[in-house]
């Protein structure tokens, strides 16, 4: 069966360092992978999404970036955090006819 | 970008009631989904959908792909405390695989 692994589960970090997200996904191949945030309260807003490796699509322009250096992994990434960069973000794959499954996810806060 | 405007944003009922809720597009896509969504962890899939006109159940949830592939419904019968929750629909667009969220209805059950 397919599962799906994001880490850390929590996050601190101070304004200006560095991120880095990860998230694997194990027992299919050639998965669509996406990056979500959502703040307190509120939907799922699309970050990135990749349909193969080296392939990413941004949906928002912001201080994120994500890889996908191999094709079950998922990578976001910031140079220099900002406080409005705080959220839930949350890792999830899909197949060929888009039914998603998500990561436990990893609570951002930026201080 | 294509926007999902869910209603009502959120509804407090009382146990045993039906509850209804619903999902519109300004463009069509290939696969509706509904998820659920508890505090502190990923959206869960509850039910996909993926034909124009097509009612699915799953157990006390039913819901449907509009005609136009523009909408799509959710209801729930006889709701009971453990409903509590955000549920989400979600749309996906085969051609780009891009899955993009609704705003989210947020479900209280009282006794």
């Amino acid at each position: 069966s397919q599962t799906i692994h994001q880490w850390p589960a929590t996050l601190v970090q101070p304004v200006g360092s560095p991120l880095s997200l990860e998230c694997t996904v194990e027992g299919t191949s050639n998965p669509n992978l996406y990056w979500y945030r959502q703040a307190a309260g509120r939907g799922l807003q699309l970050l990135f999404y990749s349909v193969g490796i080296g392939q990413i699509s941004s949906e928002v322009p912001q201080n994120l970036s994500a890889s996908r250096p191999q094709d079950r992994q998922f990578i976001l990434s910031s140079k220099k955090l900002l406080l409005s960069d705080s959220g839930f973000y949350l890792c999830a794959w899909s197949g060929a006819v888009g039914e998603a499954f998500f990561g436990q996810g990893t609570r951002l806060t930026v201080v | 970008g294509q926007q999902l405007n869910q209603s009502p944003q959120s509804m407090f009922i009382q146990e045993g009631e039906d509850v209804s809720m619903n999902c519109t597009s300004s463009s069509i896509f290939n696969t509706w989904l509904w998820y659920k969504q508890e505090p502190g962890e990923g959206p869960v899939l509850l039910i996909a959908l993926y034909k124009a006109g097509e009612l699915t159940s799953n157990g006390r949830l039913t819901a449907q792909f509009g005609i136009t592939r523009k909408d799509s419904f959710l209801n729930i019968s006889a709701s009971i405390p453990s409903d509590v929750g955000i549920y989400f629909c979600a749309g996906f667009t085969g051609t780009a695989s891009k899955l993009t969220f609704g705003t989210g209805t947020r479900l209280q059950v009282t006794l």
